[in-house]
């Protein structure tokens, strides 16, 4: 298993801002990922974070718009640019090992509220 | 493409009462299927998983079967907890992309149990 720690735990930032989230793992990854649970939903990937490389972003997402890094195996950080109140959801880093049947494992999250 | 549905909530129900949250997948292959869970404000923590089929999951009194016949993973559980009031979320692993904890959510089903 894996030990995720993201912060911050949750933020309230005005309209045309942007938040970095960070990611820190407690041992090396294979996979880091980015989902994003809006009210009331369920969870939709974001991207995935590649490290040393762009991330791979699912239909939807774009670069501009939710940066990512991933410097090394144990770290990740999403950005959420140019913020609006559509973006108030709870981001969810996940982390996995390439192999079979693998789960995943997930932060506590970040809880954010656009005013 | 894969796709995850899981009956409609909230589930409201009594406690020591007898729980079934259905989900149905649509897959190519053969994908792994979890069961996480959400308690109030905070992350997801895998409850159970099965990775073949006629597999049963279990923990904490929860159970889930993977019926490739009717491409189904049930939750079940006989005697529910107040503290078991969370929201559930079925899920399966992506296998497009070599098994390496990317997941497809379900919607998630509230559960609520009263004393």
């Amino acid at each position: 298993s894996a030990v995720i720690s993201q912060k911050p735990s949750r933020d309230i930032c005005q309209r045309g801002t942007s938040l970095t989230i960070q990611c820190q793992v407690d041992s090396q990854v294979t996979m880091m990922f980015w989902y994003r649970q809006q009210p009331g939903q369920s969870l939709t990937l974001i991207a995935t974070a590649n490290q040393g490389s762009e991330a791979t972003y699912e239909s939807g997402f774009v670069i501009d718009k939710f940066p990512i890094s991933r410097p090394n195996l144990t770290f990740s950080t999403l950005t959420v640019s140019n913020m609006s109140p559509e973006d108030s959801s709870i981001y969810l880093c996940s982390v996995g090992y390439r192999g079979l049947n693998t789960e995943a494992f997930f932060g506590q999250g970040t809880r954010l509220t656009v005013v | 493409g894969n796709s995850v549905t899981q009956m409609e909530g909230p589930v409201t129900l009594s406690e020591e009462a007898f729980l079934t949250i259905n989900c149905t997948y649509t897959a190519t292959g053969y994908p792994s299927l979890f069961w996480y869970v959400q308690y109030p404000g905070e992350g997801l923590q895998l409850l159970l998983k099965a990775t073949k089929a006629d597999d049963k999951g279990s923990n904490k009194g929860f159970e889930a079967t993977y019926r490739k016949e009717t491409t189904s993973f049930h939750l079940e559980k006989g005697s529910v907890q107040v503290s078991d009031s969370a929201v559930y979320f079925c899920a399966l692993s992506d296998h497009g992309s070599s098994n390496t904890g990317k997941l497809i959510f379900g919607q998630g089903t509230t559960l609520q149990v009263k004393p």
